[in-house]
């Protein structure tokens, strides 16, 4: 069975420092993959989304980026963080093709300070 | 208007009681729609996909108009563990399989 894993699952950040968020699937080849973020009391809001490896679609521009070094790893990243990046980040993965439900990992929170 | 609209709630209900929650979507073309639920601090589960003709799974039934463009999700006999915020789901395959998820509708089953 697939399994998707993100780390960390608390982070704590200062503002401007850098981040980097890492999220894994396990059990599937060439998934695709997601980073979303929820705001406090809010929906959930697309980030970024990959059909394969280097591949990359933005949804909204802002300070972060994701890279897809491997397969079935999904990189989220920034240079320097602002007040308004705290969340909580969620990746997901789904089969694509015609198969469009997405399976969840258990998510970062992150607090900017 | 926001793509897909849910009433936020929250919806308190005793258990044992049925709860009916609803869901609008405003992009016609929309094509395929799901039902997540998402505990406190956790991340959202697949709860159900909502198909045409309307399906069942357990306490839990889904159904989908698409002349009136809203999907529905209905609970028996609540428990206490059904308490979490459920996120009505669409998507259009003419903006390339997005999910559009809604701002989700907080359910509270007391006893």
């Amino acid at each position: 069975s697939q399994t998707i894993h993100q780390w960390p699952a608390t982070l704590v950040q200062p503002v401007g420092s850098p981040l980097s968020l890492e999220c894994t699937v396990e059990g599937t080849s060439n998934p695709n993959l997601y980073w979303y973020r929820q705001a406090a009391g809010r929906g959930l809001q697309l980030l970024f989304y990959s059909v394969g490896i280097g591949q990359i679609s933005s949804e909204v521009p802002q300070n972060l980026s994701a890279s897809r070094p491997q397969d079935r790893q999904f990189i989220l990243s920034s240079k320097k963080l602002l007040l308004s990046d705290s969340g909580f980040y969620l990746c997901a993965w789904c089969l694509g093709g015609t198969s469009y439900e997405q399976y969840f990992g258990p998510g970062t929170r992150l607090t900017v300070t | 208007r926001k793509e897909v609209e849910q009433d936020p709630g929250p919806f308190n209900v005793p258990e044992g009681a049925t709860v009916a929650f609803n869901c609008t979507y405003s992009n016609s073309a929309s094509q395929s729609f799901f039902w997540y639920r998402q505990d406190c601090r956790k991340e959202p589960k697949l709860l159900m996909s909502v198909y045409s003709s309307g399906n069942e799974d357990g306490r839990f039934t889904a159904q989908l108009n698409r002349a009136s463009q809203y999907i529905s999700l209905l609970i028996r006999d609540s428990k206490l563990s059904d308490s979490a915020t459920y996120l009505c789901v669409v998507i259009s395959y003419n903006q390339g399989g997005k999910l559009i998820f809604g701002q989700g509708t907080e359910l509270s089953v007391k006893p």
